[in-house]
């Protein structure tokens, strides 16, 4: 079953911060966070393995909570560049034949 | 490493042709994934190879669509015949087996943009 993401999208100024969040049904193995801007392909940005680990790139980091069956990507000081569709992928085994299923995607805007 | 690479980039054609895709995925990954986006429903998995061997096409949209994988470095999606309804983003993903790498991340190719008529 598809992850729910939350919210479906948000405006920011440039310097504000987000949360976007990736809520499960089943217990997961894994967390993939994606970025896609307009016109390209998804990019991949990090994953997140079951231990509750909290993974950090440049101003973007991320969490993931196994027992709620949660992700939160953190955009922190947000910049024009961070615009684009966020999608997350969660894989529910490491025997699950690889496959990630992805949710709906948060579209994030940043305005100067 | 030239990273996945998809043809055509851009497929215009009219309702009732056959429309194929192609996709060549990072070498030595060895699980393929063949997606469809659209605006109404998303990123849609439609059909993945592990192995060259196809695992789940659940989500192949009806008989008019198969794929092939006729080894570990090329890919196939063909629909035939094509409808408008088809139009959309057709993006193929590869990744490496658990245990070879660090790091199991996807990598998605460019995307063909595929516009029936």
């Amino acid at each position: 079953q598809q992850p729910v993401q939350s919210p479906q999208a948000v405006i920011l100024r440039e310097g504000e911060d987000a949360v976007i969040n990736c809520s499960s049904s089943k217990a997961l193995y894994s967390v993939h966070w994606y970025r896609q801007k307009h016109g390209e392909a998804p990019v991949f940005l990090m994953i997140l393995l079951k231990g509750g680990e909290q993974k950090g790139h440049d101003k973007i980091s991320a969490s993931f909570n196994e027992k709620k069956q949660q992700s939160s990507l953190y955009l922190t000081a947000s910049q024009l560049s961070y615009s684009g569709t966020y999608f997350c992928g969660t894989e529910i085994s490491r025997n699950a034949g690889n496959m990630l299923t992805f949710g709906g995607g948060t579209r994030l805007m940043v305005k100067p | 490493d030239a990273g996945v690479i998809q043809s055509p980039r851009h497929e215009v054609t009219e309702m009732g042709q056959e429309v194929t895709l192609r996709c060549k995925p990072i070498s030595g990954h060895n699980s393929l994934f063949w997606y469809r986006q659209t605006m109404m429903r998303g990123l849609e998995l439609l059909i993945y190879f592990n192995n060259n061997v196809p695992i789940d096409d659940s989500g192949m949209p009806e008989d008019r669509f198969s794929a092939k994988m006729p080894n570990a470095s090329f890919s196939t999606l063909k629909i035939q015949p094509s409808e408008p309804r088809d139009s959309a983003v057709y993006f193929c993903a590869s990744r490496a087996t658990w245990g070879q790498h660090s790091y199991n991340e996807q990598f998605f190719g460019p995307g063909t943009r595929l516009t029936v008529l």
